[in-house]
């Protein structure tokens, strides 16, 4: 499987956009980009995916590297309920599971 | 809305006894999973499911079972329960990937203790 670094924790402000980063340099042509986010004390839930397009959805947006050996999971305009560790995931195409590793930790300040 | 429900938030139980976690989802997935989850770990899959009566193992196997039985049912079970297996349990469903739909809808959790 192919493998993503993203940042331990992140910090941001109420109201302002939050960048959240993940590398995937090993990334093959067939793997999609999925972000899922897990609140406290909850399971986790799905935010976006992509291939190679950048997407948008009434959650987030998600900006994909031309090379596609990095993503941005974008929120617009964060709010405390956005404090969540956030999951960068590369799935196969026609895999049938995820791999989820360790995910940022994103705080928001009010 | 999907529901994915897991049988008990909460459990305690003995080194030794059986242990049945249940799972439920009522929007006709194909595939349903079961993780743990543990602290500096992250979630790590124990076993998916694409159909009924139908199983295949994930990164940590050992020491679980699971059944399906009927295609909304999927449940874990612990053998002979073991201190290490103490842990929150999170089951998953999804749409079969070659069809629409991508997202894997989760459970509330089941935190498991093992005394």
């Amino acid at each position: 499987d192919a493998k993503t670094t993203q940042p331990n924790s992140m910090e941001s402000n109420e109201e302002e956009p939050v960048h959240l980063p993940c590398n995937h340099s090993t990334i093959s042509g067939t793997d999609y980009i999925h972000w899922y986010r897990q609140l406290p004390s909850q399971g986790p839930e799905y935010v976006i995916h992509g291939l190679t397009s950048n997407v948008n959805n009434r959650m987030a947006s998600l900006a994909i590297a031309e090379d596609r050996k990095s993503s941005t999971l974008i929120l617009h305009r964060a709010t405390l309920r956005d404090a969540a560790v956030y999951y960068c995931i590369l799935r196969l195409q026609g895999a049938q599971k995820l791999v989820f590793g360790q995910g940022t930790r994103l705080t928001i300040n009010p | 809305d999907v529901k994915v429900t897991q049988s008990s938030r909460y459990l305690v139980k003995r080194t030794g006894e059986k242990v049945f976690l249940e799972c439920v989802q009522d929007m006709d997935h194909e595939n349903m999973f079961w993780y743990r989850q543990d602290p500096g770990l992250g979630l790590r899959l124990i076993y998916f499911s694409y159909d009924v009566k139908m199983k295949e193992k994930g990164d940590i196997p050992e020491g679980y079972s699971v059944s399906r039985e009927k295609k909304e049912r999927f449940s874990l079970i612990l053998e002979s329960a073991s201190t290490n297996q103490t842990s929150m349990y999170l089951c998953a469903s999804s749409l079969w990937w070659g069809r629409a739909g991508y997202e894997q809808y989760f459970g509330p959790g089941t935190r498991l203790t093992v005394t």
